[in-house]
């Protein structure tokens, strides 16, 4: 079955600290996965996704076949990136979300 | 973001009535979805629509109905609202045609929080 999972409830950290979201995820043919962002009064919407193997406000994420992983990171946390995290894997044109981490960064 | 629309925003209702929340977009997008969102369990995939009167189910779809009837408008209703219902609930847009390589992006709307008594 297609599972997406985020074992962090919630990860804080200190300005100016690396942070690193995990997420694995479970899928039998060639995965197409996502970041998406949800600031404080905001609307969820779109960090990164792999196919376009990009930097967004300094986050990366690499897909790793072999751990079926697809970890956020960040070298350097702004207070700013305070938020909650979805990791996301499309099945059939049906995103299949993790249950969320809350990334706290602390001054 | 006004691409995308949803009402009511907030609905306090009693047990056992009927409730109808709506997404309306103007992007033309073919794809439209209905998210609910509790603490712990993420987003969860209601129902969603790949067409006008195409519509299917999705991992949490008992007790709940949708119907589309024009492409800009979705419809998501309970029939008999529990409180088990009572949450955020986020409609989306995509239209993987357009997208990078196919990617299938969503893009979400504000939400309607849902309390049933």
């Amino acid at each position: 079955a297609q599972r997406v999972t985020q074992p962090e409830k919630l990860l804080s950290v200190f300005k100016g600290a690396p942070v690193e979201l995990k997420c694995n995820y479970s899928y039998s043919g060639s995965p197409e996965l996502f970041w998406y962002v949800q600031y404080s009064r905001q609307r969820l919407q779109l960090l990164l996704r792999h196919i376009s193997r990009e930097s967004i406000k300094g986050f990366t994420a690499d897909l790793n076949k072999g751990e079926t992983s697809f970890h956020l990171k960040k070298p350097f946390a702004q207070e700013e990136d305070s938020a909650m995290y979805y990791c996301a894997l499309d099945s059939s044109y049906k995103l299949i979300f993790g249950s969320g981490t809350r990334l706290l960064v602390r001054p | 973001d006004a691409g995308i629309t949803q009402s009511p925003r907030h609905k306090v209702t009693e047990t056992g009535t009927p409730v109808t929340l709506r997404c309306h977009q103007t992007e033309n997008h073919r794809y439209m979805y209905w998210y609910r969102q509790d603490p712990g369990h993420g987003l969860r995939l209601i129902h969603y629509s790949y067409g006008v009167k195409d519509t299917d189910k999705g991992e949490v779809s008992d007790g709940y109905s949708v119907s589309r009837s024009k492409t800009e408008d979705f419809l998501l209703t309970l029939e008999s609202a529990t409180s088990s219902q009572t949450s955020v609930y986020f409609c989306a847009i995509s239209d993987p045609d357009r997208g990078y390589a196919g990617a299938n992006v969503l893009t979400f709307g504000a939400g309607s929080r849902l309390t049933v008594l």
